[in-house]
């Protein structure tokens, strides 16, 4: 199956700092990718789709500017999570469909916790 | 939008036995089904999905049973193994191929007794 890549698999960071998290598709152009966060023993719930080349559409609920979503390449999409606080701490998925697909195919996942 | 419910969200069974976990999704435009199994701290790993032109589909000890009419979908997993231990989630979705976001219930920690 395609591979997505995502990095870094952990981080702890300090309040108020901001993280960047990369997901990578590695074999397959990707003009969609989506970011899912999952709090401990919960599902994963959608918070925005990542467009290449155009702005990102959020989930409702989720605040555009502090999860910044940047599609600029056709293989990298990236979520920096602005001014976190500890209610951030999560784990946080991407995942890309190949064109013409149906089987999402995830990152590792980033597992984030803010001190 | 979409609302899928999964039920049970704990099920526990001896090892050998069978298990069944259901869902029900609410939006009649979903059309493709996923399961995936997931272990703590990993990413899911897709088990089996099945497409809504299509009613039953397995692969060796696991299959799924969709019902368009009802809206409801269920996994069932057979001679179930220690291994089969984890958190399965159902999930649904639409849209244009390479561009669908998922949907996914609320998940079902299955323990199997050895």
């Amino acid at each position: 199956g395609a591979v997505v890549s995502q990095h870094p698999s952990w981080v702890i960071c300090k309040s108020g700092t901001s993280v960047k998290i990369e997901c990578r598709s590695l074999d397959f152009q990707a003009t969609t990718m989506f970011w899912y966060r999952q709090f401990p023993k919960q599902s994963l719930m959608l918070m925005a789709t990542s467009n290449e080349g155009s702005k990102a559409t959020y989930e409702q609920g989720v605040e555009k500017d502090k999860f910044l979503i940047n599609h600029a390449s056709l293989t990298l999409s990236t979520l920096t999570v602005t001014s976190a606080h500890p209610e951030d701490s999560s784990f946080y998925i991407c995942s890309a469909t190949r064109a013409g697909g149906l089987e999402a195919f995830f990152g590792q996942g980033t597992r984030l916790t803010v001190v | 939008g979409e609302n899928v419910e999964q039920h049970p969200s704990t099920l526990s069974v001896q090892e050998g036995d069978s298990a069944v976990i259901k869902c029900t999704y609410s939006d009649s435009a979903s059309n493709y089904f996923p399961w995936y199994k997931q272990e703590l701290g990993k990413r899911p790993q897709l088990i089996i999905d099945i497409r809504s032109n299509v009613g039953e589909k397995k692969d060796q000890r696991i299959a799924v049973t969709l019902n368009k009419t009802a809206k409801h979908f269920s996994l069932h997993i057979t001679e179930t193994q220690p291994e089969d231990s984890a958190v399965y989630f159902c999930a649904a979705s639409k849209g244009d191929t390479g561009r669908r976001a998922l949907t996914f219930g609320s998940g079902t920690r299955l323990q199997v007794q050895p």
